[in-house]
């Protein structure tokens, strides 16, 4: 069975700090997605990563994929309070995809 | 482009009672994916749907849950004589292949 992990499950960062969210999983796929979820509402995709070294960056966040390691990253830089929210990344099994466990990130001055 | 649309926003069910999600996709996709969130949880995947088929359920709870993707109208997700742990935001995506598009999900509470 696919397990899809992130640490850390909760992360309180100073605004202007660096951080790096880590998602594992277990199995062998070459496309992962990571997703944005404020508190009450629904899902907004952030990246797709679609090959083994694939980066991509967007504003203060930057995403990474590698997949000899079953590994991807989301770095903040810099961070500001209107990136608290709660991370997803979750990984393609051809039909459906798996979530990782989340990462709750609140941003404070 | 409307997105993926559902109805309704917010549900309230007594025990026992029928609860019916629907989820329009976004014009042109011809795939569905239901996921159910609970508090303080990530999505779990439920069952994944094209027109007229039912293309993996492995998600789907064995009893009282069931889906449709008919050839007109909206996707639907039936639960049967719900119970409290039933409670939980039902999110439905479309997507044409690749990138799933997420509805605003449907809040269902049990009482």
């Amino acid at each position: 069975e696919l397990k899809v992990e992130q640490n850390p499950l909760f992360l309180s960062m100073q605004e202007g700090k660096n951080y790096t969210i880590y998602c594992n999983y277990s199995t062998t796929s070459d496309r992962l997605y990571w997703y944005r979820q404020d508190p009450g509402k629904s899902l907004e995709s952030l990246f797709v990563l679609l090959s083994n070294g694939a980066v991509k960056q967007e504003g203060r966040l930057m995403a990474s994929l590698d997949t000899k390691a079953r590994l991807s990253t989301l770095h903040i830089t810099a961070a500001v309070h209107d990136l608290s929210a709660t991370y997803f990344c979750a990984v393609d099994l051809s039909d459906k995809l798996i979530f990782g466990t989340g990462t709750r990130l609140q941003v404070f001055p | 482009n409307a997105g993926v649309m559902q109805n309704p926003r917010h549900l309230v069910r007594r025990r026992g009672q029928e609860a019916r999600l629907r989820c329009s996709p976004v014009k042109g996709h011809s795939h569905v994916y239901w996921y159910r969130q609970l508090p303080e949880e990530g999505l779990k995947f439920m069952v994944y749907l094209q027109k007229e088929n039912i293309i993996d359920e492995s998600g789907m709870p064995k009893e009282r849950f069931s889906a449709e993707f008919p050839k007109e109208g909206p996707s639907i997700l039936r639960i049967q004589q719900v119970v409290r742990g039933d409670s939980a935001a039902y999110f439905c995506a479309s997507s044409p292949l690749g990138v799933r598009i997420f509805g605003p999900g449907t809040r269902l509470t049990v009482l």
